[in-house]
């Protein structure tokens, strides 16, 4: 079957960085999504990760190995606004999005 | 980047009746167009996808005669809840993507539906 692993909770201080990881067993690969979603909202995407290496977007940048089926999301300087959940989903190879059942990044002052 | 509208983001309904949601992509034609459910503290959970001109897909586990889909266009999605009861009570969103192997998807803002 297909599977989407990340934690379900996580704890980090205002100003310090938080890594949160993702492992994925997928029918194929066409590609790898971070979304955040604030409480009672709609997710919102933040990257997008096909080949190895590290996508860097502002404080927040986002890993891929494939080989590893690993993916994580890097986010520095936390910001209080950054308390969310962090969904990863990965593209099969029909084209379906499988998701990960979210991480809820808690930020500390 | 790309803007898809959802409406009504909330609604309250008696039990019995049907509530009927939209989804628009404003500014791009989306083609396909994928509803979700969302339970407290857990992750979206695909209903059924929804192409243009043709019938929706539903995943397995979910009732197509009670969850109707309808794309009519290439910017207009809705899905009615028909019949609802209690337990239809959940956040639904909608999604939209500009091209099948993009991946990057839009989300609508989202309908809180209250079933009383």
């Amino acid at each position: 079957g297909q599977n989407i692993d990340q934690p379900t909770e996580m704890t980090a201080t205002e100003g310090a960085i938080v890594q949160i990881n993702c492992t994925y067993q997928t029918s194929g690969f066409n590609g790898l999504f971070w979304y955040q979603q604030h409480a009672g909202e709609a997710p919102t995407f933040l990257s997008y990760n096909v080949l190895d290496g590290l996508e860097e977007k502002g404080r927040f940048s986002s890993f891929l190995s494939r080989s590893k089926g690993y993916s994580y999301l890097l986010l520095k300087e936390l910001q209080m606004k950054d308390s969310a959940s962090y969904l990863c989903a990965v593209m099969d190879s029909n084209y379906q999005l499988i998701w990960g059942a979210g991480t809820k990044l808690i930020i500390k002052p | 980047g790309a803007v898809v509208s959802q409406h009504p983001s909330r609604v309250i309904c008696k039990s019995g009746t049907s509530v009927k949601i939209e989804c628009r992509s404003l500014d791009f034609q989306a083609t396909t167009m994928f509803w979700y459910r969302q339970f407290p503290k857990q992750s979206l959970m695909l209903m059924a996808t929804s192409n243009e001109g043709s019938k929706a897909t539903y995943e397995q586990g979910v009732e197509k005669d009670k969850f109707l889909i309808n794309h009519a266009s290439l910017t207009l999605s809705t899905l009615t809840v028909t019949s609802a009861h209690p337990e239809d009570s959940s956040f639904y969103i909608c999604s939209a993507s500009t091209g099948r192997d993009t991946g990057e998807l839009f989300f609508g803002e989202g309908s809180r539906l209250t079933v009383l």
